[in-house]
């Protein structure tokens, strides 16, 4: 089945600890985005990778890292997790970019990981 | 998970009704449209989307509409089932940009 894996669902932290939010897709999708979601403000993007090696900052990048040395896994990285971070992240991938290609390439999301920092 | 339909305009339907969800773009340079559906404590599913080339395009008992002129972009689903209660998201893409932005969303809600 298509789809985009995330893990842990859920995780309870302290502030300060290192910890790591893996995500998967087995689409061979170029494009992979992270997502954080907060009520009252929507889906805001943190970071987003073109392709392998490539990464870029979204709007709100501060406090997080990602790499992708691998097409199909997109990690998220929160070195000095800190109460702010508390929330819904979502990991999304497409084809390719979105808006690419003659129709578009929309977003697939994963099922989130819900996260909190205390 | 249910803290996403906070603080959310609310459209409430009847069962078999059709359902209108309305959006505001902001860019007028935008050239690519797509509506989400996302239920309580699962990530927004694709539903369907549109180019700035076209007006209209229909799925399964979904239409989106598009109008460039004012900035606005519907999601009409016919015969709205209560499996249809979700929060639903329109994003736009401008051309060149590498990024999705998303809407703050609308909470349906389909009585039976």
């Amino acid at each position: 089945e298509a789809q985009v894996t995330q893990n842990p669902r859920y995780l309870i932290t302290v502030t300060g600890k290192k910890l790591t939010v893996t995500c998967s897709q087995n689409m061979n999708h170029e494009y992979m985005s992270w997502y954080r979601q907060d009520p009252g403000l929507g889906l805001r993007q943190i970071y987003y990778s073109m392709n392998v090696e490539v990464t870029d900052k979204g709007d709100v990048p501060e406090g997080y890292k990602v790499s992708r040395k691998e097409k199909r896994n997109f990690p998220l990285i929160l070195e000095s997790p800190s109460p702010n971070q508390t929330s819904l992240y979502f990991c999304a991938s497409s084809l390719l970019p979105p808006g690419q290609g003659i129709l578009g390439s929309p977003l697939h999301f994963g099922n989130g990981t819900r996260l909190t920092v205390t | 998970g249910e803290s996403v339909g906070l603080h959310l305009p609310t459209l409430s339907v009847q069962e078999g009704d059709n359902s209108i969800i309305n959006c505001a773009y902001s860019n007028s340079a935008s050239d690519y449209f797509i509506w989400y559906k996302q239920e309580s404590g699962k990530g927004p599913q694709f539903i369907i989307d549109i180019r700035s080339n076209m007006d209209k395009r229909q799925g399964q008992r979904v239409t989106v509409l598009l109008n460039k002129t004012v900035k606005h972009l519907s999601l009409q689903i016919a015969a709205t089932q209560p499996g249809d209660s979700a929060v639903y998201f329109c994003a736009e893409n401008w051309g060149g940009s590498e990024k999705l932005v998303f809407g703050k969303g609308m909470k349906l809600t389909v009585n039976p």
